[in-house]
């Protein structure tokens, strides 16, 4: 157990349709990370925050947004959601924002768009 | 920009031993991390390297040539729960990137 929780587990939803993916980091942990891993692909980044600010953006659609809250966690909203959406999604979390050592990785929500 | 290299697939024999290489392309380099995924699991950390040379931890060692934007993971003695996708990543001044993994194939 990584300590990072995410929910939900497992998501199943329509063409067209607003999802938000939910992320508590690890207890301490200033920073977190989402990915977005398609099926048998690699992590692609989205976005950082770091301590309530938005710290790095990765190749985030304009569709999605995402934002981190003063108790730490965090959400990710996707939104007019398409086929190629349907991916698992991480979230990490670590202590500092400096980008340096182990991300501690979430189990994934994994997003079925039919 | 930012890029990793890693070779999609490697097979090897279990108690072998086999290296999984890593090219890098970055700016603001600040070190090179590998970890382990198991399908339909999340990545675990195995290792972190910062500075140039051979980090070992049990049976899995990590090398890193920051001159050469180089490094690799090698695995000793095989076991057939080593059978996962590894995943080299590049942390820099900006963000933190993953290669596109190597899934391990391990034969009795």
């Amino acid at each position: 157990d990584s300590g990072v929780t995410q929910t939900p587990k497992h998501l199943i939803t329509a063409t067209g349709q607003r999802v938000t993916l939910r992320c508590s980091p690890r207890s301490g942990d200033l920073s977190v990370y989402w990915y977005q891993q398609s099926l048998d692909q690699g992590l692609q980044f989205l976005i950082q925050y770091y301590n309530g600010e938005e710290r790095a953006k990765g190749n985030i659609l304009e569709r999605f947004s995402a934002q981190q809250f003063p108790d730490l966690h965090s959400e990710l909203n996707l939104s007019s959601l398409e086929l190629g959406d349907s991916a698992l999604y991480f979230c990490a979390s670590s202590a500092s924002g400096a980008n340096t050592g182990e991300l501690f990785f979430g189990e994934g929500s994994r997003l079925t768009v039919l | 920009g930012q890029s990793l290299e890693q070779p999609s697939e490697v097979t090897a024999v279990e108690g072998a031993i086999v290296q999984i290489n890593c090219t890098y392309q970055t700016s603001g380099f600040y070190g090179l991390s590998w970890y382990q995924q198991h399908d339909g699991g999340a990545p675990t950390f195995l290792s972190y390297n910062a500075l140039d040379g051979l980090e070992e931890t049990g049976r899995f060692s990590s090398f890193l040539s920051r001159s050469d934007s180089y490094g690799y993971l090698l695995l000793q003695e095989l076991q057939m729960k080593d059978s996962a996708s590894y995943f080299c990543a590049v942390g820099s001044a900006s963000k933190i990137i993953f290669g596109s993994g190597t899934r391990l194939s391990i034969r009795p």
